[in-house]
């Protein structure tokens, strides 16, 4: 069975440009959570989307948006990047009829704002 | 918030000794994972203890729960250097909300 896998591995991009994250979750897994992991500090929650829709979002600006496809795969977008924004992006999956499992999650992309 | 805080934020151990960790939440839970994650890569999931349950075990883990005191400990038993990472907890509320993760634990195993 193939993982949860996130593209591009590597991201460098100028302040000011957008930048396209992509996720595909595993297979049979309807739910989408994405997660900034900044130099030093821990996860924090972006968005969770679930049958195509956002069902939760963290405290971060309107820049920071997503969407989830038909085939569950999932792409976040961060418009007029900052500096700030620069960290590890992760995308995790779970099946949500299955509550007591943990999530699985992809390697994440690097995105470096220059 | 009911974000997790490990304890310690980094520990270091020889080869061959026990390692644990501990978490504290502060809401009520649904259920509590931890993770794992080398070197700024992916989290791995380690395993999940429910609000009901107060120990579980999986090979060199074993993990208890404590919901009267909103912590939680993960203990490592015989480390292993490959065992060197960072360690999250993270808690949800509901069975099918979010989790929030710890700032974590950074364990190094020295051989």
């Amino acid at each position: 069975e193939a993982g949860v896998t996130q593209s591009p591995t590597h991201l460098i991009k100028t302040r000011g440009q957008q930048a396209t994250l992509r996720c595909s979750p595993i297979s049979g897994h309807t739910s989408v959570y994405w997660y900034q992991q900044a130099l030093g500090l821990g996860l924090q929650f972006l968005l969770w989307y679930d049958e195509g829709e956002e069902r939760n979002r963290g405290n971060f600006p309107p820049r920071f948006s997503g969407r989830q496809f038909p085939n569950y795969s999932s792409e976040l977008n961060v418009n007029a990047l900052e500096l700030e924004d620069s960290a590890l992006y992760l995308c995790a999956s779970r099946r949500l009829g299955d509550p007591h499992y943990g999530y699985t999650f992809g390697s994440g992309t690097r995105l470096t704002v220059v | 918030s009911q974000q997790g805080e490990e304890d310690p934020q980094a520990l270091s151990i020889q080869e061959g000794e026990n390692a644990t960790m501990n978490c504290s939440y502060k809401t009520s839970i649904n259920n509590l994972q931890w993770y794992r994650q080398n070197s700024g890569r992916g989290l791995v999931h380690l395993i999940l203890i429910r609000s009901n349950e107060r120990e579980k075990h999986s090979g060199r883990l074993r993990v208890t729960l404590d919901t009267s005191k909103k912590s939680s400990s993960l203990l490592i038993t015989a480390s292993r250097a490959a065992d060197t990472a960072s360690y999250f907890c993270a808690t949800a509320e509901t069975s099918y909300d979010k989790v929030i993760f710890g700032p974590g634990t950074s364990l190094s195993v020295i051989p």
